[in-house]
Order: C-alpha cells, then structure tokens, then sequence
C-alpha cells in the first residue's frame, strides 16, 4: 500500500527558531499535498494544499510568511514554521494525494516550542 | 462551509459492548465520508470508507453506514475492546482527491 512518510514526529525548539517539517510520499507521486493543524482536543484543520511545482494555496487565517510551504518535487513537501512562537505549538499532519484520488497520510509531527 | 460534528465527544464502555459513535455533517454534497482512528500522538488510520452512493461499508468489528440526504453518518463497533480505546474522527470530502473536513472526534474508552 501507498505510504506517506513524515518526519520528524517530534520536535522541541526554543521561541524564534524555525522548524521544517517533512513529508514524502515513498512508492508514488504525490501532485496534490495537504498539511492541517491540530491542537488539543480539536479537529484536524487544514492549513494549506500544496500542488508540485507551484505556490500553496493557504486557508483563511493561516499566515504564509509563517508557514512556508514547499513542495518542489512529486514526492516531499516541507512545511517550515518560522520563528515559532508557543502558540504554535500543535500537531502537524501531511496527507498526499495519490493520481488525484486517494488520501494518505503520514504519521505528524508534534511540535512543542518553548 | 461544511461543517462535521461528532457526538458524543468522549465515551466510556466496558469490555464487550456494542457501541455507536455518530457523525453529522451540514453539506450532503459530498464524495466520500470516511471514519479514522488517532491514537494520542499519533497520525491516523483509516477505518472505513464510504462512497457517496454506498449506504454502508463493513470491516471486521467495525461497520459505518451513511444517509447521506440527511447528513448522517455512525460507525457500530461490535464486542469493544480495550484496544479499541482512541479518538475516531469521521471526516467528509467534497471531491475526489481533495482535502477533508474532519470532525472533533470522539475519544473512547474500552475498560477491562
């Protein structure tokens, strides 16, 4: 079955570092990649869809300068979250989309900024 | 905007009940409707799926049946067990091969 690898699943920083997350599809090409955002007993709320080659489209209220997507080949993505701050500190997932169809998902990211 | 509530939030059994957990969501248009399991901490795993012409799917324990013209949606879980004991989050998708709109889930817990 298709997997979605992410790393790292989790991260402590101190306030004002940045943190880059990575997530890869490992036995198919991902076109579309989605990263949400989870805080404690919440849903998971989507932050931004990545397509290959192009700019991510980022959901109301999410800063783009903070979050900085990348997603320059079919196989990662990379979410860095610049000069994080506590507030940020939450459950990140990545889920790809495998010929337009299927979702999977990698595993999160737990990030805990100090 | 799709909306998708879970109810209840949190539920506690015992060994060997039956139980339902209930996913209502605000917009019948929809894909698929899918049923996830997150243990603490963790990413998700995909139970069940439902196509939008699907009334229900069935896997092991676990079966998931949709109304989709009344927005509903329930996972039956058959003769719980401990390790049953997580967050299920039922999540719909407008389209295929687009993002979900996820519910808050409901934490279970499956005592010895």
């Amino acid at each position: 079955g298709a997997v979605v690898s992410q790393h790292p699943s989790r991260v402590i920083c101190k306030s004002g570092t940045s943190v880059k997350i990575e997530c890869r599809s490992l036995d198919f090409q991902a076109t579309t990649m989605f990263w949400y955002r989870q805080f404690p007993k919440q849903s998971l709320m989507l932050m931004a869809t990545s397509n290959e080659g192009s700019k991510a489209t980022y959901e109301q209220g999410v800063e783009k300068d903070k979050f900085l997507i990348n997603h320059a080949s079919l196989t990662l993505s990379t979410l860095t979250v610049t000069s994080a701050h506590p507030e940020d500190s939450s459950f990140y997932i990545c889920s790809a989309s495998r010929a337009g169809k299927s979702l999977f998902f990698g595993s999160g990211t737990q990030l805990s900024v100090l | 905007k799709q909306e998708v509530t879970q109810i209840p939030a949190a539920l506690s059994v015992p060994e060997g009940e039956n139980l339902v957990l209930n996913c209502s969501f605000t917009d019948s248009a929809i894909y698929n409707l899918q049923w996830f399991r997150q243990d603490p901490g963790k990413g998700l795993t995909s139970l069940l799926l439902i196509q939008s012409s699907q009334r229900e799917q069935t896997s092991g324990r676990l079966n998931a049946s949709l109304d989709k013209s009344s927005g509903r949606s329930t996972l039956y879980i058959a003769a719980s067990q401990p390790g049953d004991s997580a967050t299920y989050l039922c999540a719909v998708s407008p389209d295929s091969g687009y993002a979900l709109n996820f519910g808050k889930g409901t934490s279970l817990l499956v005592t010895p």
